[in-house]
Parts: structure tokens; sequence; C-alpha cells
């Protein structure tokens, strides 16, 4: 398996514009999270879908902050407008279960920076 | 209170030492205890998994937690060059969310 995929990988924007990220997550896996991760506030959720429903969006910062998981194997987390606050690196993670063993397996990020 | 403290370190050692990386939580319903490793521009990685408090060892690298104290620990013995990462303890109780330490960088020097 390829494990968790990210794309892109580096994104580069200015202020005001729409940042889409996306995730393909390892097959079979029915657990997704968004993740962002910050020198200041370390590696901080955002969101994570059940079966493709979101179950748990409280750590999404704001409403310019959505998330989407149209079918098992594709997710997008969409920042509109996009601030300098926003830099940060977002990782998607699945895994296959939750409770007593739900190891999640993080892609490689997605490294964003917002002028 | 944050959840969960970790010192963000540096920490620096030398090849073939003994490291020692540690965290406290606040939030006495943690149950599940983990550490990952995370390379420089990579994504995290497990490397340690345990339930409750005790003794969890795995080669070189051994995960103690004490519920009592709310304290975990991570031991890295005959630390190798390999080893120079970031630390994340993790922690959840039941079903709910991970919660991330900060992390600690971890350089082990030939």
């Amino acid at each position: 398996d390829a494990g968790v995929i990210q794309s892109p990988r580096h994104e580069v924007t200015e202020m005001g514009q729409e940042v889409t990220l996306r995730c393909k997550p390892i097959s079979g896996h029915d657990y997704l999270f968004w993740y962002r991760q910050t020198m200041m506030r370390g590696l901080e959720l955002l969101i994570y879908f059940n079966n493709n429903v979101p179950i748990d969006d409280s750590g999404m910062p704001e409403d310019r902050f959505s998330a989407k998981m149209p079918n098992a194997s594709f997710s997008t987390l969409k920042i509109q407008p996009s601030e300098p606050r926003d830099s940060a690196v977002y990782f998607c993670a699945s895994s296959w279960r939750q409770g007593l063993s739900d190891t999640q397996y993080f892609g490689p990020g997605t490294r964003l920076t917002v002028l | 209170q944050k959840e969960v403290e970790q010192d963000p370190g540096p920490l620096s050692v030398p090849e073939g030492a003994i490291v020692s990386l540690n965290c406290t939580y606040s939030n006495s319903a943690f149950q599940y205890f983990m550490w990952y490793r995370q390379y420089s521009r990579k994504g995290p990685e497990l490397l340690m998994y345990t339930y409750s408090s005790g003794n969890k060892e795995d080669g070189r690298f051994t995960a103690q937690v004490d519920k009592s104290s709310k304290y975990i620990s991570l031991f890295i013995r005959d630390s190798q060059p390999s080893d120079s990462a970031t630390y994340l303890c993790a922690m959840k109780s039941g079903s709910e969310k991970l919660v991330f330490g900060k992390g600690t960088k971890l350089t082990v020097n030939p």
C-alpha cells in the first residue's frame, strides 16, 4: 500500500486566496483525520470523519475552514479566504478503527505558506 | 493547564546514551498512551502503544505509564544517530480523539 497520500506537498499563496488540500487515505481505513502542526501550538486535530461522515469538527478554527469527504478514498480541507496565520503543516491521517488499537497513519503533510 | 505537557527540548546526546523522554497530563480519563516519532519534514509514525499503567518494551525502546502520577516516559537504550527525530506523546480516553504533546526534538551525535 502507498500509505496516506497528500497533495500538494507545498503550497504558497497570497492572503485572501482559496486553498484546497487533498488527502487519499489508506484503502480500507474508515477513519480520517485532519491535523495542523505549528511550532507554537504543536499538532492539533481539526476534524475527523468516520465512514465519510464528519464526527467532530470542534478543532476547526473558524468558518473559513471547511472539510469534506465525498467518498471513502478522498477528502479535502479548504481554507477560504486564507490568512498568514494559517501558515502551517497540515497532515491527514487514517485508521481502520477507533478504540483499543487504532494506529493512525499519517501522510507526509502539506506545508502551507500564506503571504 | 494544558491537557498534555511535553518539554520541547532540544535534547542532544552522544551515540550510545540512554535517552529519557517524558510527558505529564491532567486528564485522569486517559487510558491509551502512545509515542510517535517524527523525522524532519515527515509525518508522525507510531512507535509505541500502551494501555493503562505499566511498562512495555520493544527492542531498544521502553514505554512506561504511571497513572497515579499522570506521567509517561519513553526510554531509548543505546541511542543511534538514526533515532534523531522529534518524539511526540499522545493519549486518549476510550474512542475519543488523540491529544498530542508538542514533541521533544532529539539529536543523537555520532
